[in-house]
C-alpha cells in the first residue's frame, strides 16, 4: 500500500502545462526527505525523471520541473508533448518504515 | 553505460519458489546498493528491499519478511532475488534498481528491464 498519494490522471492537450501532486505526511516528505520522480512509458520499467526534488538527470528535457514544500511534492511539464503520454510517480523515504523507500499510487497523464 | 539485465520471464505454482537474477555491467558491482521493486499488471510500484552487494547485507520491506531473500555473486556482477511460498498475488513484473545518492536521499537510477513472474496453478 502506498503512503505517497497522487491524483490517478491528469490530461492537457499538446503545448499546455500539467502538474501531478504527491502528498505525504510528517515521516516522509515531511520530514525532510527528498522526493524523487519517474516516468514509466507503456510495457517499460521506469525511468528516472527528477531526483532530489528538482534536479533533472542528464537528458531529460526542461520541460519537466520539480518541487518540494511541507509534507507535498508537485511534477509539472511544461509544453506537454504526445511523447509525454505515460505514468508517473514519485518516491521518497519514510522513516516510520525501517529502511523503507515508498512509491506514489502512480499518474497517468494523456495527451489530449 | 550502466546497464542491468535481468532472467527471462517465469511461471510457477502456488507454493514454490522464484529466483529472478539481475546482472550489472557499466560500473562497479560492489559500490551501489542494489534495491527490487515490483508492479502488478495495472498496479502500481511496490518497494520490496535492498542489497548492499559489497558486504551482502540486506534490509526488507517488512510485507515480504520471512518469504523474500536477496543475495549475489561478485565475481559474475549478479544480484538475486528470491520470492518464496509464492501465491497468486505474487503475479506481478519484478525489477531492479541501482542506488543512487545517500541513504535515506536516494534514489533509482537505472532499472533493469523487468521479469514478469506469474503464479498460477
Amino acid at each position: 500500500q502506498s503512503v505517497l498519494t497522487q491524483p490517478p490522471s491528469v490530461s492537457g492537450a499538446p503545448g499546455q502545462r500539467v502538474t501531478i501532486s504527491c502528498t505525504g505526511s510528517s515521516s516522509n516528505i515531511g520530514a525532510g526527505y527528498d522526493v524523487h520522480w519517474y516516468q514509466q512509458l507503456p510495457g517499460t520499467a521506469p525511468k528516472l525523471l527528477i531526483y532530489g526534488n528538482s534536479n533533472r538527470p542528464s537528458g531529460v528535457p526542461d520541460r519537466f520541473s520539480g518541487s518540494k514544500s511541507g509534507t507535498s511534492a508537485s511534477l509539472a511539464i511544461t509544453g506537454l508533448q504526445a511523447e509525454d503520454e505515460a505514468d508517473y510517480y514519485c518516491q521518497s523515504y519514510d522513516s516510520s518504515l525501517s529502511g523503507s523507500r515508498v512509491f506514489g499510487t502512480g499518474t497517468k497523464v494523456t495527451v489530449l | 553505460q550502466v546497464q542491468l539485465v535481468q532472467s527471462g520471464a517465469e511461471v510457477k505454482k502456488p507454493g514454490a519458489s522464484v529466483k529472478v537474477s539481475c546482472k550489472a555491467s557499466g560500473y562497479t558491482f560492489t559500490s551501489y546498493d542494489i534495491n527490487w521493486v515490483r508492479q502488478a499488471t495495472g498496479q502500481g510500484l511496490e518497494w520490496m528491499g535492498w542489497m548492499n552487494p559489497n558486504s551482502g547485507n540486506t534490509g526488507y520491506a517488512q510485507k515480504f519478511q520471512g518469504r523474500v531473500t536477496m543475495t549475489r555473486n561478485t565475481s559474475i556482477s549478479t544480484a538475486y532475488m528470491e520470492l518464496s511460498s509464492l501465491r497468486s498475488e505474487d503475479t506481478a513484473v519484478y525489477y531492479c534498481a541501482v542506488v543512487a545518492g545517500t541513504a535515506s536521499f536516494s534514489w533509482f537510477d537505472p532499472w533493469g528491464q523487468g521479469t514478469l513472474v506469474t503464479v498460477s496453478s
